[in-house]
């Protein structure tokens, strides 16, 4: 299994330019969700899906949009980059089917975001 | 989901244990307490996680007091490698967010 990967690594954006975050897991997991972390700060989370079909907002959706279309993918798409939005970003994925509290997070290497 | 209070950095001597502390006096009954580590500009780790008895792994130990307001997380014989930001999280069963705090910075020394 490869785990959650995450594409591109690194990423430098000029203000207003869109781009997609990509996230896959291949560990049939129903559960995916998109982390931001700031310099010294801990993991904000974005948005968050529990199944195909399904998203929601986290913490600090404001400026990101979400569609789960396949089980495996989760992209993150930056609407209209802006100097805010330079972060690290970490995609995440888990098992509904662990029981209760029996499920774990499973995190991505991170994508590094500058906006310019 | 509960509120955690971590102190904001601790050391410790290689080969040593390393005990991290972790105050969640809010906490509900149906809320498990997990621990995650993130070393240096990597994705968090899951470490362990427990409800009210003790847990053990590979990894570490975790103590949760008996009225489970507070818990501390053990790695019994600290490396270099685990040199890392520890986050304490309590959480409601599955699917649901998790909250990460500031965390507990770990140095282990030679």
């Amino acid at each position: 299994n490869a785990g959650v990967t995450q594409t591109p690594k690194f990423q430098v954006l000029k203000t207003g330019q869109s781009m997609t975050l990509q996230c896959a897991q291949d560990m049939n997991h129903e559960y995916m969700s998109w982390y931001r972390q700031d310099p010294g700060m801990g993991l904000r989370l974005i948005h968050y899906s529990v199944g195909a079909g399904i998203t929601d907002q986290g913490e600090v959706p404001n400026g990101y949009n979400v569609s789960r279309s396949t089980t495996e993918d989760f992209p993150l798409r930056l609407l209209s980059a802006a100097p805010s939005q330079t972060s690290v970003y970490f995609c995440a994925s888990s098992s509904l089917a662990g029981g209760l509290g029996g499920e774990t997070q499973y995190f991505g290497p991170g994508t590094r975001l500058l906006v310019l | 989901d509960a509120k955690t209070t971590q102190p904001p950095s601790m050391d410790c001597a290689e080969g040593r244990a390393a005990n991290l502390p972790c105050n969640h006096s809010t906490i509900s009954g149906n809320e498990y307490v997990y621990w995650y580590r993130q070393i240096h500009s990597q994705g968090p780790q899951y470490i362990i996680h427990g409800l009210k008895n003790n847990e053990t792994n590979e990894m570490a130990s975790l103590i949760i007091t008996e009225d489970r307001k507070s818990s501390t997380l053990i790695l019994p014989h600290a490396t270099l490698r685990d040199t890392a930001v520890y986050y304490c999280i309590v959480r409601v069963a599955q699917g649901s967010r998790l909250t990460f705090g500031e965390g507990t910075q770990l140095t282990v020394n030679p």
